[in-house]
This record gives structure tokens, sequence and C-alpha cells, in this order.
């Protein structure tokens, strides 16, 4: 079964707005991490943002906001003020603490294009 | 520091050919891992490494080695390569397993013929 299902194969922005990527999940395991990386087309995996399942509140790394939705098992990504240095692909990532706190699940991505 | 290195950055090898991916770091990090990525799909994880000595299987692992002799290098080497491996491969590192950023290496292209 799919972990982390990632519906946007594509999404474009124009600069200066805000976007949500979407990311849904599926575990029963109540402890577990949720990540969000970067990657530019340069390739390298960037670290952008971790929600933990049990954090009452939803993460925010300076532009970068995590929207928490447990009840309904999402995970989207927001990015608010796009910027031109955003366009890459965005993977949504799972960890499960309880049946492999060392194994990070990865979505297919989804690829951000921002616009002048 | 350099981070986490990986080399070759590129490679072509032939169907029954090995070789060794090589990946260092320099941050002294325990956990240690690696992952390839196809078109369309995620990463995956291959193999990953608690600590030196300490080694366990991936999601498709199948077709891979790995040891971990010291704390700074994870090669992973492919015993007789096949085109379904071609791919993308990271290298990734953390300090700790539980550590919530994983920090990745540029990567290594692998096209098998």
């Amino acid at each position: 079964a799919q972990k982390i299902t990632q519906t946007q194969p594509g999404m474009f922005v124009q600069e200066k707005e805000a976007v949500t990527l979407d990311c849904t999940y599926d575990t029963s395991d109540p402890s577990y991490g949720l990540f969000w990386y970067k990657q530019p087309s340069s390739g390298e995996m960037i670290f952008l943002i971790y929600q933990g399942s049990y954090d009452q509140q939803n993460a925010t790394e300076g532009r970068y906001s995590l929207n928490f939705q447990k009840a309904r098992k999402s995970a989207n990504l927001v990015i608010s003020a796009s910027q031109l240095g955003d366009s890459a692909m965005y993977f949504c990532a799972m960890r499960e603490v309880n049946t492999g706190f060392q194994k990070l699940v990865f979505g297919t991505g989804t690829r951000l294009l921002v616009s002048p | 520091n350099a981070g986490v290195t990986q080399t070759p950055k590129f490679q072509v090898l032939k169907t029954g050919q090995s070789m060794t991916l090589q990946c260092a770091q320099d941050m002294n990090h325990e956990y240690m891992s690696w992952y390839r990525q196809d078109p369309g799909m995620g990463l995956r994880l291959i193999h990953y490494s608690v600590g030196a000595g300490i080694t366990d299987q991936g999601e498709v692992p199948n077709g891979y080695n790995v040891s971990r002799s010291t704390t700074e290098d994870f090669p992973l080497r492919l015993l007789s390569a096949a085109p379904s491996q071609t791919s993308v491969y990271f290298c990734a590192s953390s300090r700790r397993a539980r550590d919530n950023e994983q920090f990745f290496g540029p990567g290594t292209r692998l096209t098998v013929l």
C-alpha cells in the first residue's frame, strides 16, 4: 500500500503568491514523523521541515509551514511569498517510529514552477 | 566541513560488471543510508547503517551490498550490474538515526547498458 501520496505531479504559482503542495499518508503507527524535502534542478536533496505526530502545533520554518491535519492524514506544505528559487521538486516523506524509525519513505514528488 | 561526498558523479557500466559507489561524511554522523531515485518515483531506501559495523536492509536491497568499517565511509557495492539498477543513487547521513534532518550527498548517476 502506498504510504505517502502526492497527487499533484506539477504546480504553477506566480512569484510572491502562496502555494500549497498536497501530501497524504497512511500508517497505523501512532508515532511517526513527516518531512518535506526540496530537490532543485542541481539534484541535491534539501531538508525543509519536520512534523511529529504528537506535535500540538503546525511546524514552521521561515516561509515554509506544514499544515498537519492528523484526522485526515494529510501533511501539506505551504510556501508563502514564492520566489523564483523555489522552483524545484518537492518530496513528502514519512518515518514510522515503532516499525523502523531509521527508514524514511518518500512520495513521488511534486514539481513546482514559480513564474515571474 | 565537506558534508556528504559521493564518487563518482557519473558512471556507465555494462551488464554483469561490478562496482562500488563511494560515500563519505566528515560530520561524525552515526547514521548513514543509501537511496535510489528512479523517474516518477520517490527515493527508495536500499541499505542503512546506525554505526560502524552495523548495517541493515531497506526497502530495495537486492543486488546491493554494504559495509561500514569506519564511521566516515559507507560504500555501496553492485555485485553484478543489471539495467534495472540504472538510477540516481543518493547517500545520506545524520548524527543519530532519530534525528529529523538527514544530509544528502550530490548523487551518483549510474547507467547500466
